[in-house]
């Protein structure tokens, strides 16, 4: 099993449309997680962390359920600059970062 | 704002060539990586590096792979033999706090093609 999974997409919606993704861990031990948002042959950027308690930054919500090792993004009100691959990133508390393959996302007119 | 910058940006190399990458991290960052991603793949992580030392390696990052802070500001990777399979985009980050508690702040990318 991957360590993280994410659909790899792609995922086409309408400006203004509400998108969500998800993504699965596979060590219980994970301690942090986040998104990160990688454009085309770009860098990695950091979107958000994603607390326990699920955290909100504008138009885009995070949840984790460490029961179910399950982290989500929704993007409410998409815009056209929000094309770009989502990559889930889980850490166990060490100095590496674990990512997934991404999911990519393209907003249309 | 501060970034972090990497040179070259892209470098082709004969197989079996040595290469340096070559990276300038965040000033007050104490923290710095190395990740890499081959085209279409996963971002893998590589090495971190703290306090003059390697703090954790993953298995990718064998006998043939090597970390330097030579001078206090340059953070490099040295591939010595390179092989076809090392073609990817290498990443170089930094960090003010270890345990990616904090952001961790991406170079643009050094892209290596082995031919």
């Amino acid at each position: 099993r991957k360590e993280v999974e994410q659909d790899p997409g792609p995922f086409n919606v309408p400006e203004g449309a509400t998108v969500a993704f998800n993504c699965t861990y596979s060590n219980s031990a994970s301690q942090s997680f986040f998104w990160y948002r990688q454009d085309c042959r770009k860098e990695p950027k950091l979107l958000m962390s994603v607390y326990s308690s699920g955290n909100e930054d504008g138009r885009f919500t995070a949840q984790l359920n460490r029961a179910s090792q399950y982290i989500s993004l929704l993007i409410r009100d998409s815009k056209l600059s929000d094309s770009a691959t989502y990559l889930c990133v889980v850490n166990l508390n060490t100095d590496k970062l674990i990512f997934g393959t991404g999911t990519r996302l393209q907003v249309f007119p | 704002e501060p970034e972090v910058t990497q040179t070259p940006s892209h470098q082709v190399t004969q197989m079996g060539q040595e290469v340096i990458l070559r990276c300038v991290p965040i000033s007050n960052h104490l923290y710095f990586y190395w990740y890499r991603q081959i085209l279409g793949q996963k971002v893998e992580f590589l090495v971190s590096f703290y306090n003059n030392e390697i703090s954790e390696k993953s298995e990718i990052f064998d006998d043939q792979f090597s970390v330097e802070r030579p001078d206090g500001s340059n953070f490099t990777l040295k591939i010595r033999s390179t092989k076809l399979e090392d073609s990817a985009m290498y990443f170089c980050a930094s960090s003010v706090f270890g345990d990616v508690a904090g952001e961790l702040f991406f170079g643009e990318g050094s892209r290596l093609t082995v031919l």
